[in-house]
């Protein structure tokens, strides 16, 4: 119940075209969903984050959708740049204590 | 100001040996997590200290693994008799609780157990 389940594992796309990540929870307790973004030797950065309340957060190009009753939710990355190149962590937390991480999805934007 | 720092950067060790890591979390932060990325996989919880009250010790492997934090800032996470399975990158976090949701983390240690 404390999973946090994340797809694709890779994900290669096109240089301009949409990126698509895609979280599910089991656990209904949390209500903090954050994105972390992670350069090879660096360490994870927070991209954007959202709380239930909301169905949809929005910052520039990186979007999370958020869809309760189904218990998932997505990171979409409009107009990818070769920059993005980096893997996305989702994770989940109840309050802000001890998030619970998906295992990743490292993404390939092709010039 | 600066960020959370860790070190050593890279540390390669030989089995059986111990290790300590070190993490300087932002000034002011009161919690502070320890997360272990072993390769290809996601960030395990190891530890987590907030304030002066006891740490949340559930994600420690095994009783090889310990955690302290002197003065509520400098924690020191320490690996005896390490193994093989331990090689992995070692991420330190801290949060300002209570003001930010935000977990801020170092760029981590490699550990490399031969």
């Amino acid at each position: 119940q404390q999973q946090v389940k994340q797809s694709p594992q890779s994900l290669i796309v096109q240089k301009g075209g949409i990126s698509i990540i895609n979280c599910a929870y089991e656990n209904t307790a949390f209500d903090y969903f954050p994105w972390y973004q992670q350069f090879p030797g660096k360490g994870p950065a927070l991209l954007i984050a959202i709380r239930p309340d909301v169905s949809e957060k929005k910052e520039g190009r990186f979007t999370i959708s958020f869809n309760k009753s189904a218990k998932q939710f997505s990171l979409h990355i409009m107009d990818s740049q070769p920059g993005d190149s980096a893997t996305y962590f989702c994770a989940a937390s109840k309050g802000t204590y001890k998030y619970i991480f998906g295992t990743g999805t490292r993404l390939k934007v092709l010039a | 100001g600066a960020g959370v720092s860790q070190s050593p950067s890279n540390k390669v060790t030989e089995k059986g040996k111990d290790v300590e890591l070190r993490c300087d979390p932002i000034s002011g932060h009161t919690a502070l997590y320890w997360y272990r990325q072993s390769l290809g996989q996601g960030l395990e919880f190891l530890i987590y200290f907030q304030g002066n009250s006891a740490p949340d010790k559930s994600g420690l492997p095994s009783d090889r693994f310990s955690a302290e934090r002197t003065g509520g800032s400098v924690s020191t996470l320490t690996i005896q008799r390490t193994q093989q399975e331990d090689s992995a990158v070692y991420l330190c976090a801290s949060q300002w609780t209570g003001r930010t949701d935000t977990q801020y983390f170092g760029p981590g240690t490699r550990l490399t157990v031969l």
